[in-house]
């Protein structure tokens, strides 16, 4: 089975622009969770959906959205683009909706200039 | 609010010498515990996990860990390290509520030859 697939791979914007990022979760799962990993840190918690809603979210401001589809994939939108949006987004799908075991995607490079 | 530490930023070992990294977790009830681990430019790897039960994990590659509350430790061992280990290492703990991990800013591991 396929893992958890995103896309783009790299991305680079400017600053002020907006973004979408994308993520397929592994086949059956229904929950998919977004975390930023600035250079040099362990990735944060975004966002978590689940079932189409959205079970938590992290301290990031309201420029950071996000949404899941009935087919359970998701996106992430960013809008305003500062340079310190400048990580790499992971994707992460669960099962259950529960802090149970999460398999990453390879992540979204963005760099904001 | 749950947190995650890892005192050791970098370590260095030589190829087969054993290997110990520390993790120290803040978290009101019976945590989720994980090791992931990353290489350069990569997603997460899942490496092991703790839920509950035996106190002592075993994981994938050879690694395994062992959770000890009274410290509030989940450390992580292996007996014999391989070159192909160089990489980074996280600790994460989640809840049942929902699918919040929060991570420690990581461990770089180098392996000398």
């Amino acid at each position: 089975d396929a893992g958890v697939t995103q896309s783009p791979t790299h991305l680079i914007k400017t600053r002020g622009q907006q973004v979408t990022l994308r993520c397929s979760p592994i086949s059956g799962h229904k929950s998919v969770s977004w975390y930023q990993q600035v250079l040099g840190q362990g990735p944060q918690f975004i966002f978590q959906y689940y079932e189409k809603e959205e079970r938590g979210r992290g301290n990031f401001p309201d420029r950071f959205s996000a949404r899941q589809f009935p087919n359970y994939s998701s996106e992430l939108n960013v809008n305003a683009l500062l340079l310190g949006d400048s990580a790499l987004y992971l994707c992460a799908s669960s099962f259950k909706p529960t802090a149970e075991t999460q398999y990453f995607g390879p992540g979204t490079r963005l760099l904001v200039l | 609010a749950q947190s995650v530490t890892q005192p050791d930023i970098h370590i260095t070992v030589s190829e087969g010498a054993s290997l110990e990294l520390r993790c120290n977790y803040s978290y009101g009830a019976t945590p989720y515990l994980f090791w992931y681990v990353q290489s350069p430019g990569q997603g997460l790897q899942l490496l092991l996990k703790y839920f509950s039960g035996d106190t002592l994990v075993q994981g994938i590659k050879g690694f395994e860990a062992e959770f000890k509350r009274s410290q509030s430790s989940f450390n992580l061992r292996k007996p014999s390290v391989h070159w192909s280990d160089a990489a980074e290492y996280f600790c994460a703990v989640g809840g049942t509520s929902y699918g919040k991990l929060t991570f420690g800013q990581g461990t770089i591991l180098t392996v000398h030859p």
